[in-house]
């Protein structure tokens, strides 16, 4: 199995920066996904990871380090519309490659 | 909008009850994969559907099952309903499966309230 583990809540200002942190357990890693969801909507994607390092995508980077078992999302720029809740998912090879989520950090951003 | 659409967007029914979700996939996806949404439990990955065939298993409760038909739609029917199962369900597709990268595109969910 897998344990995701994630802050359950975080407050930022607007226009600030706000790093999600997420950790994981797993023994046969395969990718770490980012998802962004407001309340009661479908989840949408916004990174994925497989190799060690930062991906910058706009606003919005994902960094991964396999070693550590360590992710975080880096939200640029907070605008009122990011309050929202971030899932951090991660696939593994003997999870028959099926994101496992976490709880979700809900990111609660204020003027 | 993902290109995945489920219905009905609201249920509510009573305890003992069936209801069957409906999920299309996005146009080309052949993979449907089913998830529960409750206030405890997060995102809980229910069941995976690739091409008609059950791909892959994770907490399904015995009293729920799933099919994809020929034309790659899926349902999702739960029985004896509890009220522990009124949650939001998710379905979401992808191109293929297995280890190749697989992003997975997500409908706008059923709501399911059970009374």
């Amino acid at each position: 199995g897998q344990n995701i583990d994630q802050p359950t809540e975080m407050t930022a200002t607007e226009g600030a920066i706000v790093q999600i942190n997420c950790t994981y357990q797993t023994s046969g890693f395969n990718g770490l996904f980012w998802y962004q969801q407001h309340a009661g909507e479908a989840p949408t994607f916004l990174s994925y990871n497989v190799l060690d390092g930062l991906e910058e995508k706009g606003r919005f980077s994902s960094f991964l380090s396999r070693s550590k078992g360590y992710s975080y999302l880096l939200l640029k720029e907070l605008q009122m519309k990011d309050s929202a809740s971030y899932l951090c998912a991660v696939r593994d090879r003997r999870g028959s490659y099926i994101p496992t989520f976490g709880r979700g950090t809900s990111l609660i951003v204020h003027p | 909008d993902s290109g995945v659409t489920q219905t009905p967007k609201h249920l509510i029914t009573a305890t003992g009850q069936r209801v069957t979700l409906r999920c299309s996939p996005r146009s080309g996806d052949l993979s449907v994969y089913w998830y529960q949404q409750s206030l405890d439990q997060g995102l809980q990955f229910l069941i995976q559907y690739y091409n008609g065939e059950e791909r892959a298993k994770g907490n399904i409760l015995e009293r729920f099952s799933a099919q994809q038909f020929p034309d790659l739609h899926s349902e999702l029917n739960l029985s004896s309903l509890e009220l522990g199962d009124s949650a939001l369900y998710f379905c979401a597709s992808s191109v293929g499966s297995g280890s190749s990268y697989n992003e997975q595109f997500f409908g706008p969910g059923t709501r399911l309230t059970v009374l």
